[in-house]
């Protein structure tokens, strides 16, 4: 199953609400998943099932969408969400990522 | 809290072999399937492989299928992953990952290590 994530890149200031996109080639029902990759750092769990935010990850993220199309927000972005987030689904193996959207504060 | 710590990866010589380690702590891994995931350097990540909480399934990439084994040793809290005849392509830093138990994700993460294929 191939993921795309749209936009690959995006500058957004401090207190923008950010949207990123992630679409399957195929119905993936609500087997979406999305990480969190800082600088340097290991991947970290956000959301999974679409839309259930993981124990500990601020209330300014979250998900939504079902069937083949995916979005993870991020409502007033903060300095330490300069990251890349990734994609996942899980409805079938092999489990396959997204590339990517990096985001940067302006 | 879960910890997980791998080891093992270094430079190697294409079609040579090299084995991984991932160290656990902090939960209890008899009852968790585990993956690695690998990353190339400026790219995402890449599934490689999972093997079930008593090692008896295991699942591969086609990328690696035949040439990497995934393996655990539950009295050690340990993962491994053996890469036999290597390749440029597997460069990467190597991930072990905990799977969700019921779902299919990865809900905790070791930092890496980085495998480097080269003459």
């Amino acid at each position: 199953i191939q993921m795309t994530q749209s936009p690959s890149s995006l500058a957004a200031s401090i207190g923008d609400r950010v949207s990123i996109t992630c679409r399957a080639n195929q119905t993936i029902g609500i087997y979406l998943n999305w990480y969190q990759q800082k600088p340097g750092q290991a991947p970290n769990l956000l959301i999974y099932a679409a839309s259930s935010l993981q124990s500990g990850v601020p209330s300014r993220f979250s998900g939504s969408g079902s069937g083949a199309r995916f979005t993870l927000t991020i409502n007033s972005l903060q300095p330490e969400d300069l990251a890349t987030y990734s994609c996942q689904q899980g409805y079938r193996r092999p489990w396959t990522f997204g590339q990517g959207t990096k985001v940067e504060i302006k | 809290q879960v910890y997980l710590e791998e080891s093992g990866g270094g430079v190697v010589q294409p079609g040579r072999s090299l084995r991984l380690s991932c160290e656990a702590s902090g939960f209890t891994f008899t009852t968790s399937g585990m993956h690695w995931v690998r990353q190339a350097p400026g790219k995402g990540l890449e599934w490689v492989a999972v093997i079930s909480h008593d090692g008896d399934n295991k699942f591969y990439g086609d990328s690696v299928k035949g040439r990497f084994t995934i393996s655990r040793d539950n009295s050690k809290n340990t993962l491994y992953l053996q890469m036999n005849s290597v390749r440029a392509e597997d460069t990467a830093v190597y991930y072990c990952a905990r799977n969700k138990d019921g779902y299919n994700f990865f809900d905790y993460w070791g930092q890496g290590t980085l495998v480097t294929v080269s003459s």
